[in-house]
């Protein structure tokens, strides 16, 4: 079974620029959530979603928004972006909307000049 | 909100000796997971807990919850070089929430 896929790997924006980040869970999982890992704040949840609904939601300014499709690929849009927005941005699928472990893919690391 | 205080947030040992991570709420957790993340790779899951006073082995590890569901630990015996990496706990309830996690290093 493919593990989770996240596209692009690296990608470097400028501030005031918009990026899209791509999910795509193990097959089977229609649970994925979002996190923004950077040395100093450790892990932060984004927000997660379950069958193309958003279940729940972090402390992140609207600026973060996100996507599922039907087919449980997730996307995650981050507008206007500032240079703290640069960080390591990882998903995670799971088969159950509750309290199943997580399977993180392999992440982007998003630098913003 | 609510959150998992994890301590200590680093910790150097000699290849060999033990090593402890605990991992502390002030409301009580319905659950607790840990995970593992080696320098340079993505998190990966090791134990589930969510029985009051649960206790559970995975060869040299062993994982606490605590009476209260308050509290969780990870152990440690014998460490290796292979244990290098940061240990993360989490809460995985009505939201996600992570540690700040323990980062290992092992002196040779």
């Amino acid at each position: 079974k493919a593990g989770v896929t996240q596209t692009p790997r690296y990608l470097i924006k400028t501030r005031g620029q918009q990026v899209t980040l791509s999910c795509s869970p193990i097959s089977g999982h229609r649970s994925v959530s979002w996190y923004q890992q950077t040395p100093g704040q450790g892990l932060q949840f984004l927000f997660e979603y379950f069958s193309e609904t958003q279940r729940n939601k972090g402390n992140f300014p609207g600026r973060f928004s996100g996507r599922q499709f039907s087919n449980s690929r997730s996307e995650m849009n981050v507008s206007t972006l500032e240079l703290g927005d640069s960080a390591l941005y990882l998903c995670a699928s799971s088969n159950t909307g509750g309290s199943g472990k997580l399977f993180f893919g392999s992440g982007t690391q998003l630098s913003v000049l | 909100g609510q959150q998992v205080m994890q301590i200590p947030q680093y910790q150097h040992v000699q290849e060999g000796e033990d090593f402890t991570t605990y991992c502390n709420s002030s409301t009580t957790l319905s659950n607790i997971q840990w995970y593992k993340q080696r320098p340079g790779g993505h998190p990966v899951f090791l134990i589930q807990l969510v029985k009051s006073g649960e206790v559970k082995k995975q060869k040299r590890l062993t994982f606490q919850f605590g009476e209260a569901k308050k509290n969780s630990s990870l152990h440690i015996t014998a460490t290796q070089t292979t244990d290098v990496g940061t240990y993360f706990c989490s809460n995985r309830d009505d939201k996600i929430i992570f540690g700040k996690g323990t980062r290992l290093h092992i002196l040779p």
